[in-house]
């Protein structure tokens, strides 16, 4: 099973409206990561948050990290026609000796549609 | 630097083929990873290379599926025989340890 898994699996909104994406995970992390692939591209990397944050920003992207929950949520503000894409989290989860494997586990993704 | 290069971009071939899927990574990362995508099951990690050195390889699907990392700056995807079944799209990924940064993917039919 995925590691990490996102909800909804598609999301269509209007343009200027904000965007939630959520995101569960089952084992341990050190980081979580949020990626962005627009159709027939590979992925790009958005956002990392480590395991001791709780929240992080980044223009209009604000990454939200609950480890009791293991989960975390991805929300875009005041969406654009040129955010849609599909969005991934992936999850780094520690070796026995608590570093990192160096491996992302990805989740199926969020098909995100802004309409203009 | 030019970011994580695959080649080829698509290629269509037929079923019993060898297939080879090519990546140049990113210089200076330590970590290269071979991921295929389909609609029905997703991103998957097939295998992922340490200092050219394979790390983990339970994600290659079956004994059809090698990969070859003989340098730093070069590895190598082969599928022998190919069955539609593979048919997918197939990322080299490169990392310095944290952040992972794909290539545009190489996108395989297999008829």
């Amino acid at each position: 099973s995925q590691q990490g898994e996102e909800d909804p699996q598609a999301l269509s909104i209007q343009e200027g409206e904000n965007a939630t994406m959520n995101c569960s995970y089952k084992t341990s992390i050190n980081n979580l990561q949020w990626y962005r692939q627009n159709s027939g591209r590979g992925l790009v990397h958005l956002i990392l948050i480590r395991s001791n944050e709780r929240e992080k920003h980044s223009g209009r992207l604000r990454v939200t990290l609950d480890t009791s929950k293991k989960s975390s949520s991805l929300l875009i503000t005041a969406s654009r026609a040129a955010d849609t894409a599909s969005y991934f989290c992936a999850t780094d989860s520690p070796n026995a000796g608590g570093t990192s494997y160096g491996k992302l586990t990805f989740g199926q993704g969020t098909i995100l549609t802004v309409h203009p | 630097d030019a970011g994580v290069i695959q080649s080829p971009r698509h290629e269509v071939t037929e079923m019993g083929q060898e297939v080879t899927l090519r990546c140049k990574p990113i210089s200076g990362h330590d970590y290269l990873f071979w991921y295929r995508q389909t609609m029905m099951r997703g991103l998957e990690l097939l295998i992922y290379f340490n200092n050219n050195v394979p790390i983990d390889d339970s994600g290659m699907p079956e004994d059809r599926f090698s990969a070859k990392m003989p340098n730093a700056s070069f590895s190598t995807l082969k599928i022998q025989p190919s069955e539609p079944r593979d048919s997918a799209v197939y990322f080299c990924a490169s990392s310095p340890g944290t952040t992972i940064y794909f290539g545009e993917g190489s996108w395989l039919t297999v008829v």
